[in-house]
């Protein structure tokens, strides 16, 4: 089992860029999460997909947008880069058989420039 | 509110106990939880806890819940080197999203 896996590990953009992650979950959940984590801080939940839809947003801008596949892997889209776009990006995945435990990816590192 | 605040950073001698402390506003959290990340990394679950308990423990782990005080803890017997790193106390309801605190880095001193 290979866990949560996040592409890439590490990316450096341009201001007004737009850039893609993608998250593949853990082999048998259905749910994908995404947090943005801030240098020195916790991560900040951004949205969550089940079922290929949104279920649960927190308080980011729609420059921030989303997609769940069939086979549950997510991107998260952000367009228009901003210097405080800079972050961590997490995965988390969980299955809708067992919320309790999330289990993260091991990031993506955005560096707007 | 979703506030959860935690104590920035904790120093203890290698062998001696750890203990990292949180407390949270949202009085309808359903879980409350522990992730290690170290360096680098992302987050690690460590152990995690229903609101209608007050107490689990996981080999060195013991986690203590005041649901009156809204405070959580967790203690880690005979700390290690390895267990240098920042630790995120985070609380779930049932909305599905997790909401953590700033983390606590714990540094651990030969």
């Amino acid at each position: 089992d290979a866990g949560v896996t996040q592409s890439p590990t590490h990316l450096i953009k341009t201001r007004g860029q737009q850039v893609t992650l993608r998250c593949s979950p853990k082999s048998g959940h259905d749910t994908v999460s995404w947090y943005q984590q801030a240098l020195g801080q916790g991560p900040q939940f951004i949205f969550q997909y089940y079922e290929e839809e949104e279920r649960q947003r927190g308080n980011f801008p729609d420059r921030f947008s989303g997609h769940q596949f069939p086979n549950y892997s997510s991107e998260l889209n952000v367009n228009a880069l901003l210097l405080g776009d800079s972050a961590l990006y997490l995965c988390a995945s969980s299955s809708t058989s067992d919320e309790v435990e999330a289990f993260f990816g091991q990031g993506t590192r955005l560096t707007v420039v | 509110g979703e506030d959860v605040e935690q104590s920035l950073f904790l120093s203890v001698r290698e062998g001696d106990s750890s203990v990292i402390n949180c407390t949270y506003t949202d009085s309808s959290s359903t879980y409350l939880y522990w992730y290690k990340q170290e360096p680098g990394a992302g987050l690690q679950l460590l152990t995690y806890i229903f609101s209608n308990m007050d107490m689990k423990q996981d080999q060195r782990l013991t986690v203590l819940l005041n649901k009156k005080d809204k405070h959580l803890s967790l203690r880690i017997a005979d700390t290690q080197t390895g267990d240098s790193a920042i630790y995120f106390c985070a609380e779930g309801s049932n909305d599905y999203k997790l909401s953590f605190g700033a983390g606590t880095t714990v540094t651990v001193r030969a």
